[in-house]
């Protein structure tokens, strides 16, 4: 069936370096896929979306890569900072039905 | 500008007792969905609702039911309550453009608890 996962389940980097968090998705039908910050005890934040007629997408010091061709997808944060600290989903959209979410990459930064 | 607003922000509940959560959307947003997130993982889709009526619905039993008023807020109803439905329940409204859905915005949830 649709699903979307996570390479990896916990990610740690060190302030101000730059962090990679990758997602793979098994639906070629996919159109749109999102990125979402999640902090403890809040709701999904939007950061950046992408749509499958793009393959790269820049937001302020985040970057969303988009290969089509293995299906995968992947969040670029640039200089890392404490703030980044939360729990990453990606989320993908098939003709603007519902959300399909991973379970999530935990991104530690570390001073 | 107020975003997505649920309430309440936390429910304790009884095994069998029956539950109603509700959302307000962002202001402009005409669409109005529901996720249940448990501990550890990533939201699920439960349903959908567009002008007042149910438009998709994810794998859940008919105890999860929901609404959407005129104003486009919407609420989600779960009865029979079981200890499995103990989770962070999310709304999400966005902007039905008649192909794609946009600026899928989430509200902080409401904790469920069930005992």
């Amino acid at each position: 069936g649709e699903s979307v996962g996570l390479h990896l389940p916990t990610l740690s980097v060190q302030e101000g370096d730059n962090s990679i968090i990758n997602c793979a998705y098994s639906n070629s039908a996919s159109d749109y896929f999102i990125w979402y910050k999640q902090e403890s005890g809040k709701g999904p934040q939007f950061i950046i979306d992408i749509r499958s007629n793009m393959d790269k997408r820049q937001g302020q010091r985040v970057t969303v890569l988009l290969n089509k061709t293995v299906k995968h997808l992947s969040l670029q944060i640039a200089a890392t900072q404490p703030g980044d600290s939360a729990v990453y989903f990606c989320a993908e959209n098939i003709r603007a039905s519902k959300l399909t979410f991973g379970t999530g990459t935990r991104l530690q930064v570390t001073l | 500008d107020a975003g997505v607003t649920q309430s309440p922000t936390h429910l304790i509940k009884t095994r069998g007792q029956q539950v109603t959560l509700r959302c307000s959307p962002k202001s402009g947003h005409d669409t109005v969905s529901w996720y249940q997130q448990a501990l550890g993982q990533g939201p699920q889709f439960i349903f959908q609702y567009y002008e007042e009526e149910e438009r998709q619905r994810g794998n859940f039993p008919d105890r999860f039911s929901g609404h959407q008023f005129p104003n486009y807020s919407s609420e989600l109803n779960v009865n029979a309550l079981l200890l499995g439905d103990s989770a962070l329940y999310l709304c999400a409204s966005s902007l039905w453009g008649g192909q794609w859905n946009y600026g899928y915005t989430f509200g902080s949830g409401t904790r469920l608890t069930v005992v």
